[in-house]
């Protein structure tokens, strides 16, 4: 079955410091994978997807299929990053398919 | 321009009532769902519709019902509320892509429900 795992529930890390989120998914086929992003009782938003290979915020995240893995990373974390990152991976099964991972909260320290 | 909104946004109610949740997506996506947050974070997909067509129906009690007049709207209406249903409720959508291929997904700000 499909899943998605974030090995941590809370990261903190000091302003300036590097930050990695974990996130591992299990899937047979090609996945797609996203990160998504929720700041305070916000709506979630689209961070990014592995296909456009972009870097938003300063983020950066690499599909590695030999390890299933899709870390976010970011060199220098600002306190404004503080919020709750998911993973996420599609897939197409008669329709497209969204699982979550269960999300880390990012708390970025001054 | 919301690109996609739910009303309300606050609902607060007593257990055992029945409450409809909206929403609508001016993206021209063709596929909607229904998340549920619960108080620990954890994002889970309820239902999904592609086409006014109910794609995914995840392990939720049938007094959950999503209903979709059209495809720019998901409403989800709850009969016999309980206390275990207070929740935040998102609405999300996406434009279903070539078989195989996705898109990615459009959230709205959420309903927060509180079942007393």
């Amino acid at each position: 079955a499909q899943r998605v795992t974030q090995p941590e529930k809370l990261l903190s890390v000091f302003k300036g410091a590097p930050v990695e989120l974990k996130c591992n998914y299990s899937y047979s086929g090609s996945p797609e994978l996203f990160w998504y992003v929720q700041y305070s009782r916000q709506r979630l938003q689209l961070l990014l997807r592995h296909i456009s290979r972009e870097s938003i915020k300063g983020f950066t995240a690499d599909l590695n299929k030999g390890e299933t893995s899709f870390h976010l990373k970011k060199p220098f974390a600002q306190e404004e990053d503080s919020a709750m990152y998911y993973c996420a991976l599609s897939y197409w099964n008669y329709g497209q398919n969204f699982v979550f991972g269960p999300g880390t909260r990012l708390s970025v320290l001054p | 321009d919301t690109a996609v909104s739910q009303t309300p946004k606050y609902l607060v109610t007593q257990m055992g009532n029945d409450k409809s949740i909206k929403c609508e997506q001016n993206l021209g996506h063709d596929t909607m769902y229904w998340y549920k947050q619960d108080s620990k974070k954890f994002l889970k997909i309820m239902f999904s519709y592609n086409n006014k067509e109910l794609i995914i129906n995840e392990t939720v009690p049938n007094r959950f019902s999503p209903k979709s007049p059209d495809k720019a709207h998901l409403n989800l209406h709850i009969n016999s509320l309980e206390l275990g249903d207070s929740a935040v409720y998102f609405c999300a959508s996406s434009l279903t892509m070539l078989w195989g291929s996705t898109d990615t997904q459009y959230f709205g700000p959420g309903t927060r429900l509180t079942v007393l």
